[in-house]
C-alpha cells in the first residue's frame, strides 16, 4: 500500500530564510510525487511533479525537490522564504499499481516570520 | 473561468437534509474526483471516476453517492446529512496520461457545515 508521511504539521521560518517542508513515502512500486499549495480560500495548486525522469524537480515560485529513493523521500526546498510562501504544503503519492490514486500527507502549514 | 467549477462554495444545513455538491470541468478530463479535507487529517479519497460509466469507491464513501451525468460533470450527495460530515469537500480532474502520471487539478472547494 502506499503511504505519506510529511513530518511537521506546522514549520516556522523568517524571510529570506532556507524552507525545508519533509515528506517520506512509502510504495512498493516506483512512485510517481508531487507537491501542492493550498492558500486560504482556495484548492491545491501544483507546485512540481516527479515522475522518474530528472531527481532534482524545479517547481514554480522557486521551489525544488529532490526524490531519493534510497531514503523514500521528496523533501521541498526553497532558498528564501518570502511572506507569499506561507500557505498550507501537501505531498502526495500515486503509483499505476493502484489505478494511480493519489494519496495525501497530512499536510505542513508554513508561516513566514517578517 | 476556473477550469473546475464547484458549486455552491458555501453551504449551511441541518443534520437529516439530502445535500448535493456539483462539479463541472472544461479540462476535457476523463477522471474526476471527490475529496474531503479535514484539519490534521488532509485529503481523503470519496469517490472517483475514470469516465462516465465508471464509478468507484475511494477510502471513505460510507454516507456518500456520486453520479458521472456527463463526461465534465460529477457530482457528489450526501443523502442524510450527518456532523460529522462537516468538511471542505474538493472535486478534482486529471488526465490519464502516459502510465498514470498525471497530477490532479482541483477545484476551489465546497465548504459544508451540518449542524
Amino acid at each position: 500500500a502506499q503511504s505519506v508521511t510529511q513530518l511537521g504539521s506546522h514549520v516556522s521560518v523568517s524571510e529570506g530564510a532556507l524552507v525545508l517542508l519533509r515528506c517520506n513515502y512509502s510504495s512498493s512500486v516506483p512512485p510517481y510525487l508531487f507537491w501542492y499549495v493550498q492558500y486560504p480560500n482556495q484548492g491545491l495548486q501544483l507546485l512540481l511533479k516527479y515522475t522518474s525522469a530528472a531527481t532534482l524537480v524545479k517547481g514554480i515560485n522557486g521551489f525544488e525537490a529532490e526524490f531519493k529513493k534510497s531514503e523514500t523521500s521528496f523533501h521541498l526546498t526553497k532558498p528564501s522564504a518570502h511572506m507569499s510562501d506561507a500557505a498550507e504544503y501537501f505531498c502526495a503519492v500515486s503509483t499505476p499499481n493502484t489505478g494511480n490514486q493519489f494519496y495525501f500527507g497530512t499536510g505542513t502549514s508554513l508561516t513566514v516570520i517578517p | 473561468d476556473a477550469d473546475v467549477t464547484q458549486t455552491p462554495r458555501n453551504r449551511i444545513t441541518k443534520t437529516g437534509k439530502r445535500i448535493m455538491l456539483e462539479c463541472s470541468q472544461t479540462k476535457g478530463h476523463d477522471r474526476m474526483y471527490w475529496y474531503r479535507q479535514d484539519p490534521g487529517l488532509g485529503l481523503r479519497l470519496i469517490y472517483y471516476s475514470f469516465d462516465v460509466k465508471d464509478i468507484n469507491k475511494g477510502e471513505i464513501s460510507d454516507g456518500y453517492s456520486v453520479s458521472r451525468q456527463a463526461q465534465a460533470k460529477f457530482s457528489l450527495s450526501l443523502e442524510s446529512a450527518i456532523p460529522n460530515q462537516t468538511a471542505l469537500y474538493f472535486c478534482a480532474t486529471s488526465d490519464p496520461g502516459a502510465g498514470g502520471n498525471q497530477p490532479q487539478h482541483f477545484g476551489d472547494g465546497t465548504r459544508l457545515s451540518i449542524l
